[in-house]
Order: C-alpha cells, then structure tokens, then sequence
C-alpha cells in the first residue's frame, strides 16, 4: 500500500525567510503527486501538481516543487515566506486510480 | 459557480443518533470523495464515487454509508453515531481520477 510521510509536523520560520517542507512517499508505480494548502478553519487548497514531464513544478503564491524519483521524495519550498502563508500544508499522491493518500500535514508558522 | 457545498457546517450529535451530510458541486465533476480529518492523521479517505452510480470504500468506511444521488449530489450518512467518528469532514470532487480534487468547507460533527 502506497504511504506518505511528511517529515516535519511542525516548521517555525521568520518573515522573508525561504522555507522547505519535505515529503517522503512509497510507491513503486507511477505517481501522481500533490501538495495541498488548509487555512484556518477553511477546506484545502490546491497549491501544485506534479502529473508528469519537468520535475520542477511551479504553484500558486510562488510555491514550487521538485520531484525525485530516485529519493521518491517531492519537497515544496518557496524563497522568501510572507506571514500570510501561515497553514498547514500536505502532501499527497494518487496511484492513478483516483484515490489520493495524504500525509499527516505540516504547520507552517512565519513569524515577524 | 459554488464549488463544492456542505450541510451542516456544524452537528453535535449524542452516541446512537443517525444523521446525514450532505454534499454538492456544481463543476460537473464526474468524481466525489468523503474524507476525514482527525489531529496529527492528515485526511483519510472514508468512501469514494468515481462516477455517477458506482461508489467504493476506502480507508476507513466502517460505520458510514454513502450515496451518489445524482452527478452533482453525495451524500454520508452515519447509521448510528459512536464519539469515534468526532471528526471534520470534507467533501471533495474532481474531473476524473488523476485530476486535482475540489474541496468544500467541511462539517464539524461532534458526538458525545
């Protein structure tokens, strides 16, 4: 069965900083990968998708993330966080068959 | 265009108590999901229809029932309510399998 481990629960970073919240999956099928955003009392965002071709995915609000098949990891990360981007953040992939396994989410915390 | 809707946002129900949540979209989407958020477990997937008039279960069906009404409508019912199924639920919708998922506002249940 498929899984997906995001590595870090919690991820405190001050205002400006860049920041990378990092993502483990298991799989040995072709994956399609997806990184959600929650705010506060709100359902998930859409924030990229990797389905194939460049590994390099680009996302809403200057998001972007890198998948590795070999490390089977696809870490999101942003150069510069605003207070704003203050969520929890997940992971997820699907197997193709339409079924999405998320993992346990990270909270992101910009400090001034 | 809604999205996805959700009814109630919120239900506080006693143990043994029945009642449904209701689910519409109108992205005439051919899939739909329920899923649960629990603290520390990211969202697990309860049941799923991939297209009007079948549906499936997924990770953790016990205790729910599902019905796909028509395209637009999916609905979760709990037969009887046990104080393990607190929880926020979502529903999500998407084109197809492989597509990114639309996620409504969620239901906050408790049960006590």
């Amino acid at each position: 069965a498929q899984s997906v481990t995001q590595l870090d629960s919690q991820v405190p970073v001050f205002e400006e900083a860049p920041v990378e919240l990092r993502c483990n999956y298991s799989s040995s099928v072709s994956v399609y990968l997806f990184w959600y955003v929650q705010y506060p009392n709100q359902g998930l965002q859409l924030l990229l998708k990797y389905l194939s071709g460049s590994t390099l995915v680009k996302g809403i609000n200057g998001f972007e993330a890198e998948f590795n098949k070999s490390q089977t990891s696809f870490h999101l990360r942003k150069p510069s966080v605003h207070i704003s981007d203050t969520a929890e953040y997940f992971c997820a992939v699907s197997d193709g068959g339409g079924k999405l396994i998320f993992g346990q989410g990270t909270e992101l915390s910009v400090k001034p | 265009n809604a999205g996805v809707t959700q009814t109630p946002k919120f239900q506080v129900l006693k143990t043994g108590q029945s009642m449904t949540l209701q689910c519409a979209q109108d992205m005439n989407h051919n899939s739909m999901y329920w899923y649960r958020q629990d603290p520390g477990m990211g969202l697990r997937l309860i049941y799923y229809s991939a297209s009007e008039g079948t549906t499936d279960k997924g990770e953790v069906p016990n205790g729910y029932n599902v019905s796909r009404l028509n395209k637009r409508e999916f609905s979760l019912r709990l037969e009887s309510a046990a104080p393990s199924q607190t929880s926020v639920y979502f529903c999500a919708s998407s084109r197809g399998p492989n597509y990114e998922q639309y996620f409504g506002p969620g239901t906050r249940l408790t049960v006590t």
